[in-house]
């Protein structure tokens, strides 16, 4: 089962904005509005950042929003702000009931 | 509120079986399934299965079809998941996650070596 696919890293200034990508197939991204994004820091449980592709749960900031366009979603971090740093997982349920994530991207604040 | 908490890191040899266990509180256990996801050291987050209390067989990743059972017990609020036939790339930390559409609140993580 391949993963989706992410870039393997992305950067940007405190204050901008980045956006990272999670292309997937018909059988997954394409098909159903369950993408779920994760934060990840070094050495800590992952944690839920956006669900089923634009929702953000309680007590997340508005800064992080998520969108879907045919087979890829998106990831999108506006004003970056030192704590974003991390690594960023995308995830998608797959036909045939599975989950399959992404490869993951890490994100740098310059 | 919301807990899962894991059961203790383990070290076993190639060959052998490891069981972990995820305990939840601070929610309706059986309204939500559980999922395992499991990290290797350096590496992304891999899907191995969820299972639930109210939706009937549990769901495994083609990878580890046959060598993962994960199994519900309601009185405890328990899951547990079974890893058979280990190898020396099984080692990960295993997470159990709370999951319905997506996995909003994960355990602590579960360190299994396997090493000679």
């Amino acid at each position: 089962q391949s993963a989706l696919t992410q870039p393997a890293s992305v950067s940007g200034s405190p204050g901008q904005s980045i956006t990272i990508s999670c292309t997937g197939t018909s059988n997954d991204v394409g098909d159903y509005n369950y993408v779920s994004w994760y934060q990840q820091h070094p050495g800590k449980a992952p944690k839920l950042m956006i669900y089923e592709v634009t929702n953000r749960p309680s007590g997340v900031s508005n800064r992080f929003s998520g969108s879907k366009s045919g087979n890829t979603a998106s990831l999108t971090i506006s004003g970056l702000q030192a704590e974003d740093e991390a690594d960023y997982y995308c995830s998608s349920y797959r036909r045939g009931g599975t989950q399959v994530f992404g490869g993951g991207t890490r994100l740098t604040v310059l | 509120q919301v807990q899962l908490v894991q059961s203790g890191a383990e070290v076993k040899s190639p060959g052998a079986s490891v069981k972990v266990s995820c305990k939840s509180s601070g929610y309706a256990f059986t309204t939500y399934g559980i999922s395992w996801v499991r990290q290797a050291p350096g590496q992304g987050l891999e899907w191995m299965g969820w299972t639930s209390a109210y939706y009937g067989d549990p769901n495994y990743a083609q990878k580890f079809q046959g060598r993962v059972t994960m199994t519900t017990d309601t009185s405890t609020s328990t899951v547990y998941m079974e890893l058979r036939s280990l190898r020396t790339d099984d080692t990960a930390v295993y997470y159990c996650a709370r999951d319905r559409s997506s996995s909003d609140y994960w355990g602590q993580g579960t360190l299994v070596t396997v090493s000679s």
